[in-house]
């Protein structure tokens, strides 16, 4: 079953510090991967998108890695800023079928 | 223009209104597509139209009804709809409906139904 799972549920940092989110995905065959940055309220905008043949994409502060071997994605955000705090989604597609999306991490960036 | 607009932002309606959505984008994508979120939770797809025919309803109850007047518009028609249709719904739209194109979101419009 086609499944995206994102860790942590979600994250306090304090402004100006580093994190990691992660994604783990059992879809296949495999398309894409993309990550979405969800403010409250607000739709979902597109951050990175990878396909199977590329192993980092960079977006400003963003940095998303993927390891299509292991089925696993990561977004590094660098320098944290209050405007960083919103619901980081992780979304794969599959070749044939709907795109699915992660449950997301919630992100709180605390001054 | 790279961005899809919705109206209104927020919507209040009662079970018996009749109401509508509205979604519009001008990037010359030819697909569109209409999500409900509820709180905490992921997009859930209700429906996807490519080139303004629907080609999948995502077994969505009769009380929302779609409506593609032309490439750049997207409607979702609302009427007899319960409490626990109230949630954010957002509309979306790609270049085409294929899984290697990005979908570009607008805002939402936050619909509580008392």
């Amino acid at each position: 079953k086609n499944q995206v799972e994102q860790s942590p549920q979600s994250l306090i940092i304090l402004e100006g510090k580093n994190c990691t989110l992660q994604c783990n995905y059992t879809v296949s065959p495999f398309s894409n991967l993309r990550w979405y940055k969800q403010d409250t309220g607000r739709g979902p905008v597109s951050l990175t998108i990878m396909t199977f043949s590329e192993n980092t994409k960079s977006n400003g502060r963003y940095t998303a890695t993927l390891d299509a071997d292991t089925k696993q994605s990561s977004l590094h955000i660098t320098a944290s800023q209050l405007s960083d705090s919103a619901s980081y989604i992780c979304v794969v597609s599959p070749r044939d079928d709907k795109i699915i999306f992660g449950k997301g991490t919630r992100l709180h960036i605390l001054p | 223009d790279t961005e899809v607009t919705q109206t209104p932002k927020h919507l209040v309606m009662g079970m018996t209104n009749k109401k509508s959505l509205k979604c519009e984008q001008h990037m010359g994508h030819r697909a569109m597509y209409w999500y409900k979120q509820k709180a905490k939770k992921p997009p859930e797809l209700m429906f996807v139209y490519s080139y303004e025919k629907l080609s999948i309803n995502e077994s969505v109850p009769s009380r929302f009804s779609p409506e593609c007047p032309n490439s750049s518009l997207l409607n979702l028609h609302l009427h007899a709809l319960q409490p626990e249709d109230s949630a954010l719904y957002l509309c979306a739209s790609s270049l085409g409906q294929g899984n290697t194109d990005t979908q570009y979101f607008g805002p939402g419009t936050r619909l509580t139904v008392l």
